[in-house]
């Protein structure tokens, strides 16, 4: 069964600083993999995903993921955080094979930005 | 493109009532679309997933009866707290894809169902 783990509930870095949140997947196909961020009382805005293409994916508002097979993890990165980043985000695996896109979230993350 | 809309955004009603909650996707044809419940500072977890024209199959553990769920339409599907309960307030998101075989869902803003 496809399941996603975010390791740590809530992440605090300060302005400018590099951003990582981590997840790690287990699928037992080859996953389609989600990052959606999610702002207060808000729905979710994707912010990037990996469809078995490129291992490095791009996203929206610098962010970017790599895609790793060996260690089961699609980790979310921005080299220099900014204060607007502060929000919510998960991770999420599909089940595009075999159940028309169901999604499965991770926990989430809470990252907090300091000035 | 791909924006999906929910109303209302926000709504309270008393213990007994129904609560109906609509999520359009404006700029394209959704023949699948799905409905999450969010409790605080948890994640979402997956209520029911709805094809147009077809009855819509529920997760373990949700009631059929009291989520009725109707996608009339390629552009709209629907949610109905049947005789709510404090229990059911909580933060309803739904999401829009284009079926099988489409690798991205998108999300509507969310509706937050307060319970008296």
């Amino acid at each position: 069964a496809q399941s996603v783990t975010q390791l740590g509930s809530h992440v605090s870095v300060s302005e400018g600083a590099l951003v990582l949140l981590r997840c790690n997947y287990s699928s037992s196909v080859p996953p389609y993999l989600f990052w959606y961020v999610q702002y207060p009382n808000q729905g979710l805005q994707l912010l990037l995903k990996y469809t078995s293409a490129a291992t490095l994916v791009k996203g929206i508002n610098g962010f970017e993921a790599e895609f790793k097979k060996s260690e089961t993890s699609f980790h979310l990165t921005k080299p220099s955080a900014h204060m607007s980043d502060a929000a919510e985000y998960f991770c999420a695996v599909s089940l595009i094979y075999n159940q028309g896109g169901k999604l499965i979230f991770g926990q989430g993350t809470e990252l907090s930005v300091k000035p | 493109g791909a924006v999906v809309s929910q109303h209302p955004s926000w709504v309270i009603c008393k213990s007994g009532t129904s609560v109906k909650i609509e999520c359009r996707s404006l700029d394209f044809q959704a023949t699948t679309m799905f409905w999450y419940r969010q409790f605080p500072k948890q994640s979402l977890m997956l209520m029911a997933t709805s094809n147009e024209g077809s009855k819509a199959t529920y997760e373990q553990g949700v009631e059929k009866d009291k989520f009725l769920i109707n996608h009339a339409s390629l552009t709209l599907s629907t949610l109905t707290v049947t005789s709510a309960h404090p229990e059911d307030s909580s933060f309803y998101i739904c999401s829009a894809g284009g079926g099988s075989g489409t690798d991205t869902q998108y999300f509507g803003p969310g509706t937050r169902l307060t319970v008296l």
